[in-house]
């Protein structure tokens, strides 16, 4: 059974940094595509940055410049580095996975979530 | 990178079908047939129902379809149940640099 298992969120003051994990379990990360999404509190989905499985990287305008995504592929695990973080990143954030199976074209694997609060 | 465009809440009663429409523009959904629908329980992660438009992953009830023309995007529940009562993101590719617009969201209450 494919697994994706977000963590690494938490309580963090404004400007600070955090780093989150995804570990993944039954599905490659270097063969697919992945992602972090991220959901506010009582609003709507919001994608924020893609690793192709050649490598290349995407980001949302804004969070272009203060996070950083990339993958460990020795263990299957994705991350999010999220710098200089605003009050206005606070919100659950999921990893996702979009596979072969659905031509890559769709997030077809997704985790429970990890939620990251941005606060003094 | 605007939101794509979707109506705020839709309803309907068991049995019958609604449509959930998604607007984005010539630079998302109208350039790509890669718009994809995903249901989503409160506090649960997202699930994808729909992708390339109209198909359906493995698993998902043949009683969801997908639609698009022109700008606009749409997924069709037919036979509701009260099962389907959730929330509806639709989600289009827009180029290299942006790999996915998700659109505001539809409630669908089941009456």
């Amino acid at each position: 059974e494919v697994q994706l298992v977000e963590s690494g969120g938490g309580l963090i003051q404004p400007g600070g940094s955090l780093r989150l994990s995804c570990a993944v379990s039954e599905f490659t990360v270097s063969s697919n595509y992945m992602s972090w999404v991220r959901q506010a509190p009582g609003k709507g989905l919001e994608w924020v940055s893609v690793i192709y499985s050649g490598g290349a990287t995407s980001y949302a305008d804004s969070v272009k410049g203060r996070f950083t995504i990339s993958r460990d592929n020795s263990k299957n695990t994705l991350y999010l580095q999220m710098n200089s973080l605003r009050a206005e990143d606070t919100a659950v954030y999921y990893c996702a996975g979009a596979s072969a199976a659905v031509g890559y074209n769709g997030m077809d694997v997704w985790g429970q979530g990890t939620t990251v609060t941005v606060s003094s | 990178q605007s939101a794509l465009t979707q109506p705020a809440s839709v309803s309907g009663s068991p049995g019958q079908s609604i449509t959930i429409s998604c607007t984005g523009t010539s630079s998302d959904v109208g350039s790509y047939n890669l718009v994809s629908w995903y249901q989503q329980y409160p506090g649960k992660a997202p699930k994808l129902m729909i992708f390339e438009g109209n198909k359906r992953p493995s698993g998902v009830s043949n009683r969801f379809s997908g639609s698009k023309s022109g700008n606009t995007a749409a997924l069709t529940i037919s036979g509701l149940q009260a099962e389907d009562e959730a929330e509806y993101y639709c989600c289009s590719y827009a180029g290299s640099s942006t790999y996915a617009i998700f659109g505001g969201g539809t409630k669908l209450t089941v009456l």
